[in-house]
């Protein structure tokens, strides 16, 4: 079965300083791997999502994510941060060869833009 | 296009009663799923459908069931309300099985057992 780790129950930042939200997962075979932000009493929104190929992946409002097969890692990136990034975000996991599982997801990481 | 709509928004259930959390999305995905959300533990599946008649359980069924009348709707039954029910739901789609479509969430149901 796959799993996901996040790391860090919350990750604060001064805004204008680059961030990065740890992600490491454990999965059988290639994996499918996703981020989502959760801004307060809504739903989950897509940012990006590794399948094949760029290591480098780049997604909604400026974030990217760098996939690291060697060290199991899927570490959520952005250069500058805004105080509008605060909210809430998950990576996921979705296994090989046909996803009806749906999705693994990590426990969460609450990212704090400080002005 | 409206995606994938859940209601209600909000609901407070009396402890033994039963209800039901809709869900429509109008992208004509094969594949939804309800999850539901707590404090600490991130998003864990509770039934799941890869298509219209087609159902099965996910990693925490125990307590709701679901139907797939049609493609376009997927609604969770709760069947007799506990409080560790309390939770946030949210219904989610995608195109298919392939494990590189992306999965689209509704806004969620808060959902507060007494």
């Amino acid at each position: 079965a796959q799993s996901v780790a996040q790391p860090e129950d919350q990750v604060n930042v001064a805004e204008g300083n680059p961030l990065t939200v740890k992600c490491t997962y454990s999965v059988s075979g290639n994996p499918y791997l996703f981020w989502y932000v959760q801004y307060p009493n809504r739903g989950l929104q897509f940012l990006l999502k590794y399948i094949t190929g760029d290591n480098l992946v780049k997604g909604s409002y400026g974030f990217e994510a760098e996939f690291n097969k060697s060290q199991t890692s899927f570490h959520l990136k952005k250069p500058s941060a805004l105080v509008s990034d605060s909210a809430l975000y998950f990576c996921a996991v979705r296994a090989p060869g046909g996803g009806a599982d749906g999705l693994t997801f990590g426990k969460g990481t609450h990212l704090i833009i400080q002005p | 296009n409206a995606g994938v709509t859940q209601t209600p928004k909000f609901q407070v259930l009396k402890t033994g009663q039963s209800m039901t959390l809709q869900c429509a999305q109008d992208m004509n995905h094969e594949y939804m799923s309800w999850y539901r959300q707590d404090p600490g533990m991130g998003l864990r599946l509770i039934h799941y459908s890869v298509g219209a008649g087609i159902t099965d359980q996910g990693e925490v069924p125990n307590g709701y069931n679901v139907s797939r009348s049609t493609t376009e709707d997927f609604p969770l039954r709760l069947l007799s309300a506990a409080p560790s029910q309390t939770s946030v739901y949210f219904c989610a789609s995608s195109p298919s099985l392939i494990s590189g479509n992306t999965i689209y969430f509704g806004e969620g149901s808060w959902l507060t057992v007494v």
